[in-house]
């Protein structure tokens, strides 16, 4: 099926450290591609996204760009801080579909 | 002001009860949907409704119901809870559904089937 698959976690780093968490995705169709933040207690937030093959997303720093020859949308940030401990989603909407397909979710936390 | 408001925040009953988790959002949107999200953080989505009529029901058990008396309301009413039903539930909308992507979520209610 359509699916999206994400680095394990937990994730734990010191502050102003460089961060990827991976993801990657089955490559059917051509879907547009998200990362959705959850911050402890919160619901989830649209962080970033891209809806085609060398788009770049970007906020707050971080950045995923879409690559279809590696089947991935991996973000990145140059410099955590405390305040981007959370938990990360990578998720994909496929053309013409009413919903979004979400990865398992991957933690972060960052420490002073 | 809340964008997507759920009640109640926590809500621990016994097996076997009916329990109602009420959704509302204020954003003049039209669409709304249901998730679940289980110990492990994985998040899966159960409903969605566009226009108060239903258009995604995933494959949950019909002891979940969902009640859309209104655009800005999706309420989401669970018979006879089992163990496996504790999670945390979220609520969100988006503008139509073709914005699916850019959604909105409450800030969940933790159900605890003891």
């Amino acid at each position: 099926g359509n699916s999206v698959t994400q680095m394990e976690g937990p994730v734990t780093l010191s502050e102003e450290a460089f961060l990827t968490i991976n993801c990657t995705y089955t490559a059917t169709g051509y879907p547009s591609l998200f990362w959705y933040v959850q911050y402890p207690g919160e619901g989830l937030q649209l962080l970033l996204k891209a809806t085609k093959a060398d788009d770049k997303g970007s906020n707050k720093g971080f950045e995923a760009t879409y690559r279809k020859e590696t089947t991935s949308f991996h973000l990145e940030k140059g410099s955590v801080q405390v305040s981007d401990s959370a938990v990360y989603f990578c998720a994909r909407r496929d053309e013409g579909a009413q919903k979004l397909v979400f990865g398992q979710g991957t933690r972060l936390t960052i420490n002073p | 002001d809340t964008a997507v408001s759920q009640t109640p925040k926590y809500l621990v009953t016994q097996m076997g009860n009916d329990k109602s988790i009420k959704c509302e959002q204020n954003l003049g949107h039209d669409t709304m949907y249901w998730y679940k999200q289980d110990s492990k953080k994985f998040l899966k989505i159960m409903f969605s409704y566009n226009n108060k009529e239903l258009i995604i029901n995933e494959t949950v058990p019909n002891r979940f119901s969902p009640k859309s008396p209104d655009k800005a309301h999706l309420n989401l009413h669970i018979n006879s809870l089992e163990l496996g039903d504790s999670a945390v539930y979220f609520c969100a909308s988006s503008q139509d559904i073709q914005w699916a992507y850019e959604q909105y979520f409450g800030p969940g209610t933790r159900l605890t089937v003891t």
